[in-house]
């Protein structure tokens, strides 16, 4: 089993919609990073959590330490928002270590 | 500022021929990580370098080396190149270790061994 667990794995949504990507982790951690990987291949980093919520524009974040889980919503998607969100965790053993989920691919319809 | 700046982009290679990854950083930063990505799985650690003059193995560091040439440059040799290692291949620098500081990625290298 990964330690980083991301659902689902494929998202079509209509454009407008609340999508909601999970992530759930299976180690002790100092932080978790969602990063978001265009179809040009660039990756940039979209938050860092090491608890409670964070907002950025229409995106938000929010993590639960005792549950081990992490959400990313993106509130009235817009086809400009397909890409591919990477959950990655900073557990404790590792410094500034990351370790990746496999990824979400979101296709956003016009 | 370029941010993180990957050579070659893309790169075909021949079984048992060598080739270096450049990497180079123009943020300052002490930190800096060689990945790669496979279809079907997460982005994986090959090799980091938390400071210059050091550098340490990750999750999957067989068939690569690395050498810290300067804060700015971090390379990733293959000596011999294997079908196996064809991948993408992303560098990625961080200013430490600390758990609020973002790593920054380079475009990537697309790397086919034939």
């Amino acid at each position: 089993k990964n330690e980083v667990e991301q659902s689902p794995q494929n998202l079509t949504a209509q454009e407008g919609e609340f999508i909601t990507i999970n992530c759930s982790y299976s180690v002790g951690i100092s932080a978790l990073h969602w990063l978001q990987q265009h179809p040009g291949g660039g990756i940039v980093s979209l938050f860092m959590l090491s608890s409670g919520k964070k907002k950025h524009g229409r995106l938000i974040a929010t993590i639960n330490i005792q549950e081990k889980h992490s959400s990313l919503h993106i509130t009235a998607s817009h086809p400009r928002d397909s890409a591919v969100y990477i959950c990655a965790v900073r557990s404790f053993p590792s410094g500034s270590r990351l370790t990746f989920g496999e990824g979400t691919q979101l296709t956003v319809n016009p | 500022n370029a941010g993180v700046t990957q050579t070659p982009k893309f790169q075909v290679l021949k079984t048992g021929q060598s080739m270096t990854l450049q990497c180079a950083q123009d943020m300052n930063h002490n930190s800096m990580y060689w990945y790669r990505q496979d279809p079907g799985m997460g982005l994986r650690l090959i090799y980091y370098s938390a400071s210059e003059g050091t550098t340490d193995k990750g999750e999957v560091p067989n068939g690569y080396n690395v050498s810290r040439l300067n804060k700015r440059e971090f390379s990733l040799r293959l000596e011999s190149a294997a079908p196996s290692q064809t991948s993408v291949y992303f560098c990625a620098s961080s200013e430490g270790g600390a758990w609020h500081q973002p790593q920054h990625f380079g475009d990537g290298t697309r790397l086919s061994i034939l």
